[in-house]
């Protein structure tokens, strides 16, 4: 059972537009959601994260937009940079004290020069 | 942020052997660690919670006597895979929190074959 699910296995994205990444999840005890960027034969990096109790939150070039109601949320990269191509995963925390993350399946951004 | 080092980044072993992976915390000490398998083109699968001085708790399908986890102090957690067959080839990644108000941190991942 995927609690956590990112339908798009794949994007391209044009150099200095915008990369929107998606992300559903089915389990209401979820209260924090995370991005993470993943290269080739490396642990998964931090990128951005975002309470329940929020519905954006914003770090430099990425935004992650919350729709509890919808259970979805998004990662928005503008602008897109050619360093961004990578696999991003969001993951799924909660409820509050149980530390496990429950991951998607990732999307591979490819940003094109 | 705060660094997990994963060692080996990756090994090579004959079926039948056992393999031990280590992750530190390296400026940090953290009483909960995660160990994940990630499979080909496959999401990040949590394997097991470790516990310093306590037993680890494993996910649903994973067997504890073939994935043995020793959390021997603050900064050391390690994964041995006793009996290694070629379907144990994944890459392991362990993670580790500063507190419950930080993102978890990731190690390197190991990539392991079983030949």
């Amino acid at each position: 059972d995927q609690q956590v699910k990112q339908n798009s296995p794949s994007l391209s994205v044009q150099e200095g537009r915008i990369s929107i990444l998606n992300c559903d999840y089915t389990n209401s005890m979820f209260d924090y959601f995370l991005w993470y960027k993943k290269y080739p034969a490396e642990g998964p990096t931090f990128l951005i994260s975002i309470s329940s109790i929020k519905d954006k939150n914003e770090d430099g070039r990425f935004t992650v937009f919350l729709n509890k109601s919808a259970k979805h949320l998004s990662l928005h990269i503008v602008p897109s940079q050619p360093g961004d191509s990578a696999v991003y995963f969001c993951a799924a925390q909660g409820p509050f004290g149980n530390e496990k993350l429950t991951f998607g399946t990732g999307t591979r951004l490819t940003i094109i020069p | 942020g705060a660094v997990v080092s994963q060692h080996p980044s990756w090994v090579i072993c004959k079926s039948g052997t056992s393999v031990k992976i280590e992750c530190r915390s390296l400026d940090f000490q953290a009483t909960t660690m995660f160990w994940y398998r990630q499979f080909p083109k496959q999401s990040l699968m949590l394997m097991a919670t470790s516990n310093e001085g306590s037993k680890a708790t494993y996910e649903q399908g994973v067997e504890k006597d073939k994935f043995l986890i020793n959390h021997a102090s603050l900064t050391l957690s390690t994964l041995t895979v006793t009996s290694a067959h070629p379907e144990d080839s994944s890459f392991y990644i362990c993670s580790a929190r500063v507190n419950m108000n930080t993102e978890a941190f990731f190690g390197q991942g190991t990539r392991l074959t079983v030949v």
